[in-house]
């Protein structure tokens, strides 16, 4: 019963930002959003995650509305490592993961 | 300071063969948790344990079992592989009741024929 829809694949130019949408029009009041992501069979990576304020760390940024019914995580300038399977994730205690979204990075 | 640990990083094993995954974890973290990966698809949680001592069916716990042997490490058995449970098998970590902060090892990479 996955809680989070992401696109299947999207692409992006090198140097270019990377928008990557989540719907998740179930959440609860405290259930925070993750993003996690898995290059190429090495294991998740942590990059970020909000209840309802953006987040901005060093890696990306997380919009999310104030609906909390959607996010965005935002990749400002693109490149070819950050070709990846992306998961967004929301949950209250343990990570289950969907589908993801497989981001390309082209030169 | 290794992170999350899992060995064997490859292994085939015969249908009905038995088998156990080790996993150790050098961050003090409270909460471990077994997950597969079968090709094209996203990660299934298999088992976890929040603390040391306890130990929960994740989606996927049929045919797996989990020993929780102190607080660095988790380990998960097959008792009698099936060609189903072809998989890369993660293991990973975090501080109890946190999701944000989960360090993943390398997986291993499990072949029944």
């Amino acid at each position: 019963d996955a809680k989070t829809t992401q696109p299947t694949s999207m692409d992006c130019a090198e140097g270019r930002a990377a928008n990557l949408p989540c719907n998740h029009s179930t959440i609860s009041g405290n259930e925070y959003v993750y993003w996690y992501r898995q290059i190429h069979s090495q294991g998740p990576q942590y990059i970020i995650h909000g209840l309802k304020n953006n987040e901005t760390n060093e890696m990306a940024s997380l919009i999310i509305t104030e609906d909390r019914k959607s996010s965005t995580l935002i990749l400002p300038h693109a490149t070819l490592r950050d070709t990846a399977v992306y998961y967004c994730i929301v949950n209250t205690d343990k990570l289950i993961f969907g589908t993801g979204t497989r981001l390309q990075v082209f030169p | 300071n290794a992170g999350v640990t899992q060995n064997p990083k490859f292994q085939v094993l015969k249908t009905g063969q038995s088998m156990t995954l080790q996993c150790a974890q050098d961050m003090n973290h409270n909460s471990m948790y077994w997950y597969r990966q079968d090709p094209g698809m996203g990660l299934r949680l298999i088992y976890y344990s929040a603390s040391e001592g306890t130990t929960d069916k994740g989606e996927v716990p049929n045919g797996y079992n989990v020993s929780r042997l102190n607080k660095r490490e988790f380990s998960l058995r097959l008792e009698s592989a099936a060609p189903s449970q072809t998989s890369v098998y993660f293991c990973a970590s975090s501080r109890q009741g946190s999701v944000y902060g989960y360090t993943f090892g390398s997986g291993t990479r499990l072949t029944v024929v």
